[in-house]
């Protein structure tokens, strides 16, 4: 099993929608979570942090269950904006390497 | 913010020769650095993490002569290709964390592509 798995889609949806990402972590010790947001030939960025159950910034929301090891992003009332690569990164071990999952790919259509 | 800046941000270079990228960090102090690498729609690779005033720790499969690292000062890391050869091709991506937690999130710099001939 990967460190950090992702579905890597890619996701394609009509503005408006609402869209949800998975990502599943085999290192059950991990106490943070990351989602980044990486554009076409550009670095990642941060998007959200999951260090409890869950977090949410207005239109986005990260979600964590420990017991199935998994964390979520949902995204909603998807904008053409939201168009990116988003990566789920989890610091391994002592936390003190962080391993990304494959990252996936959204397209958000008019 | 925190800002971890890279430099040169593309090089073009013939095979054989060598190239080096820095990494700074612009207003904190990182002991530690990390560096990855990326492939054309393909996730981050970490392939080694970059330690202040000691010897670099390099993943499985990287390989220390070819990817020589220097983290000489609290503000600057060196990632040096050697010999490079087109399948080096790729983007490479420095990273630091802020303060002295080992699980929080980590600041990109933005990025180098390196394409050899």
């Amino acid at each position: 099993r990967k460190e950090v798995e992702q579905d890597p889609g890619p996701f394609n949806v009509p503005e408006g929608a609402t869209v949800a990402f998975n990502c599943t972590y085999s290192n059950s010790a991990s106490q943070s979570f990351f989602w980044y947001r990486q554009d076409c030939r550009k670095e990642p960025k941060l998007l959200m942090s999951v260090y409890s159950s869950g977090n949410e910034d207005g239109r986005f929301t990260a979600q964590l269950n420990r017991a199935s090891q998994y964390i979520s992003l949902l995204i909603r009332d998807s904008k053409l904006s939201d168009s990116a690569t988003y990566l789920c990164a989890v610091p391994q071990g002592g936390g003190f390497k962080t391993i990304f999952g494959a990252g996936t790919r959204l397209f958000v259509k008019a | 913010g925190a800002v971890v800046s890279q430099h040169p941000s593309r090089v073009i270079c013939k095979s054989g020769t060598s190239v080096k990228i820095e990494c700074r960090s612009l207003d904190f102090q990182a002991t530690t650095m990390f560096w990855y690498r990326q492939f054309p729609k393909k996730s981050l690779m970490l392939m080694a993490t970059s330690n202040e005033g000691s010897k670099a720790t390099y993943e499985q499969g990287v390989e220390k002569d070819k990817f020589l690292i220097n983290h000489a000062s609290l503000t600057l890391s060196t990632l040096t290709v050697t010999s490079a050869h087109p399948e080096d091709s790729s983007f490479y991506i420095c990273s630091a964390r802020v303060g002295s937690t080992n699980t929080g999130e980590l600041f990109f710099g933005e990025g180098s592509r390196l394409t050899v001939l």
